[in-house]
């Protein structure tokens, strides 16, 4: 199984930057890096993802390193309703998602 | 568009016993997804149908079943309750059209809770 690995836990301040790191150094030439969030008591929800170049939504940036082994997902003001569980994912095959352990940022007023 | 459904939001069984959990995806989606997460092993994959085939199966005993209807809802079905089975059960669904990315749609999950 293509694997992620995540800090458990991270904390920021409203509306400043944050980068949430995550190492998949087991990560095929075909696999798409996705992140999904997800908020308490919801299902996960889409947030971004990439294949190799840098990627941008109205929601975050999601920066790939060359060698494709790490990526950030940068969201770029904290707001309160950021604090979620994040998940970053290889796709195994399909629409067959692994799901690490994620990682829980808490926003501070 | 109706976001992905799932019935029934919470559910109380008891050991040895069977339920069974739909899931409505978003209308025009074929393919639906279906995860276990527990405070312990996280988000874990169980299986995805399309198009009423059972296209990817992860790693749980076959007590854990599911089916897909001509509509697209799908159902699953955990016979034989064991304790370890208190879950929240999450279904996904994905429009699927054969390109190399389709995001998943979560519905807000199903509760079991196993005595």
């Amino acid at each position: 199984d293509a694997k992620t690995t995540q800090p458990n836990s991270m904390e920021s301040n409203e509306e400043e930057p944050v980068h949430l790191p995550c190492n998949h150094s087991t990560i095929s030439g075909t696999d798409y890096i996705h992140w999904y969030r997800q908020l308490p008591s919801q299902g996960p929800e889409y947030v971004i993802h990439g294949l190799t170049s840098n990627v941008n939504n109205r929601m975050a940036s999601l920066a790939i390193a060359e060698d494709r082994k790490s990526s950030t997902l940068i969201l770029h003001r904290a707001t309160l309703r950021d604090a979620a569980v994040y998940y970053c994912i290889l796709r195994y095959t399909g629409n067959q998602f692994y799901f690490g352990t994620g990682t829980s940022l808490t926003v501070i007023p | 568009k109706a976001g992905v459904t799932q019935t029934p939001r919470y559910l109380i069984k008891t050991r040895g016993q069977q339920v069974t959990l739909s899931c409505s995806p978003i209308s025009g989606h074929r393919s639906v997804s279906w995860y276990q997460q527990t405070p312990g092993q996280g988000l874990q994959f169980l299986f995805e149908y399309f198009s009423e085939t059972q296209r990817n199966k992860g790693n749980f005993p076959g007590r854990f079943s599911g089916r897909q209807f001509s509509n697209s809802r799908s159902e699953m079905n955990v016979s034989t309750l064991e304790l370890g089975d208190s879950a929240l059960y999450l279904c996904a669904s994905s429009n699927d059209t054969g390109g190399d990315y389709n995001e998943q749609f979560f519905g807000p999950g199903t509760r079991l809770t196993v005595l």
